[in-house]
């Protein structure tokens, strides 16, 4: 298997551009999760699909967020306008949730997307 | 709310010595507790799992251990070699399937 993958590795903006960062979990994964690191906040859960449902977006930061998981092998996340504070690594990560109640598995991350937003 | 805390920030050791890392965190139901390696400029790389019933899992030169009662859990490295050197990250996922990742430990073994 691939791995995890993502696109683009490297995105560089400016302010109040949109932008869309790609992701194809490994297959046979069930759960999908969006993440941002920084160095002030370190790595943070915005967005937690399973089996393409949002289950938790509590952590995406405002309006200005917005994933999408139209299939079971490709996730979006889309900023629109990108500010210059969003500038940071944003991982994607996919895992098989093992039961109904919900316990999470190994988590595999892909190799990230680097933003920086001018 | 669940805080997940790594303590140094950062660890310089020689070559060939055995060290811990450690994890602590606030709230003892987790479902599960997971370590990670991170190089610079890299994403994460699993090391290790250990689901909440568990007291270890090993994976060659590394044991990681957990302690739901008094919120801990440690990463045992023996005979460091340089290659380890990386940032070493915990997180736990509990209720409500939340996750939530430590800052992470610096590590750099000195040749």
């Amino acid at each position: 298997d691939a791995g995890v993958i993502q696109s683009p590795r490297h995105e560089v903006t400016e302010m109040g551009q949109e932008v869309t960062l790609r992701c194809k979990p490994i297959s046979g994964h069930n759960s999908l999760f969006w993440y941002r690191q920084t160095m002030m906040r370190g790595l943070e859960l915005l967005i937690y699909f399973n089996n393409n449902v949002p289950i938790d977006d509590s952590g995406m930061p405002e309006d200005r967020f917005s994933a999408k998981m139209p299939n079971a092998s490709f996730s979006t996340l889309k900023i629109q306008p990108s500010e210059p504070r969003d500038s940071a690594v944003y991982f994607c990560a996919s895992s098989l949730t093992i039961s109904a109640g919900g316990l999470l598995g190994e988590q595999f991350f892909g190799p990230g997307t680097r933003l920086t937003v001018l | 709310k669940q805080e997940v805390t790594q303590i140094p920030a950062a660890l310089s050791v020689p070559e060939g010595e055995n060290l811990v890392l450690n994890c602590s965190f606030t709230d003892s139901a987790i479902y599960n507790l997971q370590w990670f390696r991170q190089d610079p400029g890299k994403g994460l790389t699993s090391l290790l799992l250990i689901q909440s019933s568990q007291r270890e899992q090993t994976s060659g030169r590394l044991n990681a251990s957990l302690d739901k009662s008094s919120g801990r859990s440690t990463l045992y490295i023996a005979a460091s070699q340089p290659g380890d050197s990386a940032t070493y990250l915990c997180a736990v996922s509990g209720r409500d399937d939340k996750i939530i990742f430590g800052k992470g430990t610096r590590l750099h073994i000195l040749p």
